[in-house]
């Protein structure tokens, strides 16, 4: 079966520090890995999409950078955190849908809750 | 451009009373529906999807009501409890677009 993992769970940083949150995936192979930062009682924003090891979509302009250096693996990065940058992180993954027939849902992690202050 | 319109933005509900959240979507190219839950702190989880070619899909006290004509889909839960309370976001998926488009979510409190 296919599992999830995203580390820390929780998380406090100073402005202007450094960020790196993980994300793995086990059990499958050539996931689609997603990023999404969902701020409190708010929806989900997705950030950055991956298809593949070093093809990283990003969807919205910000200090916050994501690299795919193996296949299951998906990191979230940041040279200096704003105090914007706080809220609840989601890594999720996706098979490919090869065909209209084929289900195509989202598997997210637990979440990382980054308080910046 | 809001591809995917999700109401109420919150919704409480009495206990054993039915919960109906509403989305409506743009893209006729859309051909999947997914509904996933959030409980607070937790990631959301996929709940209960349905595809253009029914009109709904049951799976115990959740159901996908889906009209392709308007194109239009509800999620109603049947006998709330109080362990229903969560987030709901309503998806779409299909034709280029690579991605699931959430809504934007409706937060569900059941009171008993």
């Amino acid at each position: 079966s296919q599992t999830i993992h995203q580390w820390p769970a929780t998380l406090v940083q100073p402005v202007g520090s450094p960020l790196s949150l993980e994300c793995t995936v086990e059990g499958t192979s050539n996931p689609n890995l997603y990023w999404y930062r969902q701020a409190a009682g708010r929806g989900l924003q997705l950030l950055f999409y991956s298809v593949g090891i070093g093809q990283i979509s990003s969807e919205v302009p910000q200090n916050l950078s994501a690299s795919r250096p193996q296949d299951r693996q998906f990191i979230l990065s940041s040279k200096k955190l704003l105090l914007s940058d706080s809220g609840f992180y989601l890594c999720a993954w996706s098979r490919r849908r090869r065909s209209i027939s084929e289900n195509y849902g989202y598997t997210f992690g637990s979440g990382t809750r980054l308080t910046v202050v | 451009q809001q591809q995917v319109k999700q109401s109420p933005q919150s919704l409480i509900v009495q206990k054993g009373g039915i919960s109906i959240i509403n989305c409506a979507y743009e893209n006729t190219a859309f051909d999947y529906f997914p509904w996933y839950q959030q409980f607070p702190g937790k990631g959301p989880a996929l709940l209960i999807a349905i595809r253009p070619d029914v009109s709904e899909k049951k799976e115990g006290r959740f159901t996908i009501s889906f009209n392709k004509s308007a194109k239009q889909f509800s999620l109603h839960i049947m006998d709330s409890q109080p362990g229903d309370s969560a987030t709901y976001f309503c998806a779409c998926h299909g034709g280029s677009q690579g991605n699931l488009i959430f809504g934007k979510g409706t937060k569900l409190s059941v009171k008993p």
